[in-house]
């Protein structure tokens, strides 16, 4: 079974600052690999799929990279409307999720 | 435009079966497949499996594979997440989303949220 490891699960960051989550498959998964991000009480929001494909209407300082077992999400400067949770999630023979990142106002 | 609508939020008691539903629209519902995931209280997003109805063929996560039967109704564009016999560690929200692609995929559109609460 292939394992998702996510880092870190809690980030404190400033509006401006450059974020970089990461999500480590223990086997390679290719490029297989979405990431979403999801705000209290809502369904989660496609942010990126196939590691580095920006969704239709995402803000591009919204970047994701990696392939075979290690993955980033790259915010180049956040903003206010950032601060949320962020999943990663495998996809290949079936699917799981990472444990989720939360970043939070420093 | 894509909506998937889910039915709205249950109590029952351990041991009550369960059935909760998601219908499609603005979209060809036969065509993609439709998956649940579920999200216990505080806690992160698990999948639990997928279904394409315009042949109701069905993958489950191991660890939900027994637990729950997911199904569809291609007739009335509605997919459904099934339990027989619910426990209180079933209390979740449970997510219904469309996938793009064939297989497993990531998915690009998702309900508003099923809450189920089981207590006794």
């Amino acid at each position: 079974d292939i394992q998702m490891t996510q880092s870190p699960s809690t980030l404190s960051a400033s509006v401006g600052d450059r974020v970089t989550i990461t999500c480590r498959a223990s086997q390679s998964i290719s490029s297989w690999l979405a990431w979403y991000q999801q705000k209290p009480g809502k369904a989660p929001k496609l942010l990126i799929y196939k590691a580095s494909t920006l969704e239709s209407g995402v803000p591009s300082r919204f970047s994701g990279s990696g392939s075979g077992t290690e993955f980033t999400l790259t915010i180049s400067s956040l903003q206010p409307d950032d601060f949320a949770t962020y999943y990663c999630q495998r996809y290949d023979s079936y699917s799981t999720f990472g444990q989720g990142t939360k970043v939070e106002i420093k | 435009e894509v909506q998937l609508v889910q039915s709205g939020a249950e109590v029952k008691k351990p041991g009550e079966s369960l059935k909760i539903s998601c219908k499609g629209s603005g979209y060809r519902f036969t065509s993609n497949w439709i998956g649940w995931v579920r999200q216990m209280p505080g806690k992160g997003l698990e999948w639990m499996g997928i279904i394409y109805p315009g042949d109701s063929d069905t993958r489950y996560s191991p660890s939900f594979q027994g637990q729950v039967t997911i199904s569809a109704d291609k007739s009335i564009n509605t997919a459904y997440l099934q339990w027989s016999s619910l426990k209180a560690s079933d209390t979740a929200m449970y997510y219904c989303a469309r996938q793009l692609l064939r297989g497993v995929s990531h998915f690009d559109y998702w309900g508003q949220g099923t809450l189920v609460t089981v207590s006794s």
